[in-house]
């Protein structure tokens, strides 16, 4: 079966670090995603992790373990602007989610 | 504004009204998805088209009928809808595979049935 898993919620202040976990167990493995989504609009393409690793990307890393099934997004200098959902994806031919973290970030 | 426009925005229909969703994209994708997305649960694939052929449905009910015209454009049609069908209907397009890129989203159609 696919089952990919992270935190329901999350709340975090303003200027903070948080890390937002993901554990997956796929059939098939070509790459995680990380998606955010903004109440009421589109999920957006944030990060992309193929190997093991961590990937920066300004204030976003995502890292990936293989062999443990494991991914986290870290998230620096929390903005209030950050406060949405994060969906962790993985690619077994076709995306499949998890149920999304929701961040909210407090002044 | 993603690339990918879904409309309408928002839908209320009764369980007995037909009605349709439409997606749009020009950004040369070949492949297009229909996600469900309800309140705590995952996205759930519905339908994939590529090159307009149907090459997945995943155990969708009849109720939900998807079309794909041509490359640039994808319906679902909805008749005799339950209410737990009311959720957020995502459209999302590819190159053709999810590759580093993933997937563009459109904003969904929230639709409501009563």
């Amino acid at each position: 079966g696919q089952n990919i898993d992270q935190p329901t919620e999350m709340t975090a202040t303003e200027g903070a670090i948080v890390q937002i976990n993901c554990t997956y167990q796929t059939s098939g493995f070509n790459g995680l995603f990380w998606y955010q989504q903004h109440a009421g609009e589109a999920p957006t393409f944030l990060s992309y992790n193929v190997l093991d690793g961590l990937e920066e990307k300004g204030r976003f890393s995502s890292f990936l373990s293989r062999s443990k099934g494991y991914s986290y997004l870290l998230l620096k200098e929390l903005q209030m602007k950050d406060s949405a959902s994060y969906l962790c994806a993985v690619n077994a031919d076709k995306l499949i989610f998890g149920t999304g973290t929701r961040l909210q970030v407090f002044p | 504004e993603t690339g990918v426009t879904q409309t309408p925005r928002h839908l209320v229909m009764g369980m007995t009204n037909k009605k349709s969703l439409k997606c749009e994209q020009h950004l040369g994708h070949n492949a297009m998805y229909w996600y469900k997305q309800s309140a705590k649960k995952p996205l759930e694939l519905m339908f994939v088209y590529s090159l307009e052929e149907r090459v997945e449905n995943n155990s969708v009910p009849s109720r939900f009928s998807p079309e794909c015209p041509n490359s640039s454009h994808l319906f679902l049609h909805l008749h005799t809808l339950q209410p737990e069908d009311s959720a957020l209907y995502l459209c999302a397009s590819s190159p053709g595979g999810a590759r580093r890129y993933g997937y563009t989203f459109g904003s969904g159609t929230r639709l409501t049935v009563v």
